[in-house]
């Protein structure tokens, strides 16, 4: 079935590290991939996205490059900050069907320390 | 900028009783859902629902389980005799239907079942 598995937490860094949470899939077909952020009290933020192998989504910072023939999708960031502390969830899902189920990994909670 | 909204935020029940958990979603949005994160588990869908009737469920979503949009805003799950099992974060969360699946989440309920 489809699937996704992220690395284990948490992921303890000091400011200013490289920060690498890894995330492969099993999917059939061709499905977009997602991470998604949560902040202490707050739900599930889009992060960033890629919708077709090769796609680099990139936002505040974070970078995540669509790999079919490794099926990852490795969430990157060069300098973390205090802020970024937060759980991080890597899913797929088939996007051009609006309604279809998001398949969550298990999420990664990265602790960042000044 | 618009948002999703739970409520309440933590819920306490006893093993039987029937609990229902209430979402706002984005209002311009068509489609919703429900998924839930059993303490230091995956987030895991529920069901999906859009012009008034279910969409997508998975295997969670048994008969003790069902949802309603009773009115132009709110968009409710209800679970008819609660067991410890269902003791879970539940997140709500809408889309538009435009062929782009990004999905909004609401901060979630803790549901607690002694």
């Amino acid at each position: 079935g489809n699937s996704v598995t992220q690395m284990e937490g948490p992921v303890t860094l000091s400011e200013e590290a490289f920060l690498t949470i890894n995330c492969t899939y099993t999917a059939t077909g061709y499905p977009s991939l997602f991470w998604y952020v949560q902040y202490p009290g707050e739900g599930l933020q889009l992060l960033l996205k890629a919708t077709k192998a090769d796609d680099k989504g990139s936002n505040k910072g974070f970078e995540a490059t669509y790999r079919k023939e490794t099926t990852s999708f490795h969430l990157e960031k060069g300098s973390v900050q205090v802020s970024d502390s937060a759980v991080y969830f890597c899913a797929l899902s088939w996007a051009n069907q609006a309604g279809t189920a998001l398949i969550f990994g298990k999420g990664t909670t990265l602790s960042v320390s000044s | 900028e618009p948002e999703v909204t739970q409520t309440p935020s933590h819920q306490v029940t006893q093993m039987g009783q029937e609990v229902i958990l209430r979402c706002v979603p984005i209002s311009n949005h068509l489609y919703f859902y429900w998924y839930r994160q059993i303490l230091g588990q995956k987030v895991e869908f529920l069901v999906s629902f859009y012009n008034n009737e279910i969409s997508e469920k998975s295997e969670i979503f048994d008969d003790q389980f069902s949802v309603e949009r009773p009115d132009g805003s709110n968009f409710t799950l209800k679970i008819r005799s609660t067991k410890l099992e269902d003791s879970a974060m539940y997140f709500c969360a809408s889309s538009r239907t435009s062929g782009y699946n990004e999905q909004f989440f609401g901060p979630g309920t803790r549901l607690t079942v002694l």
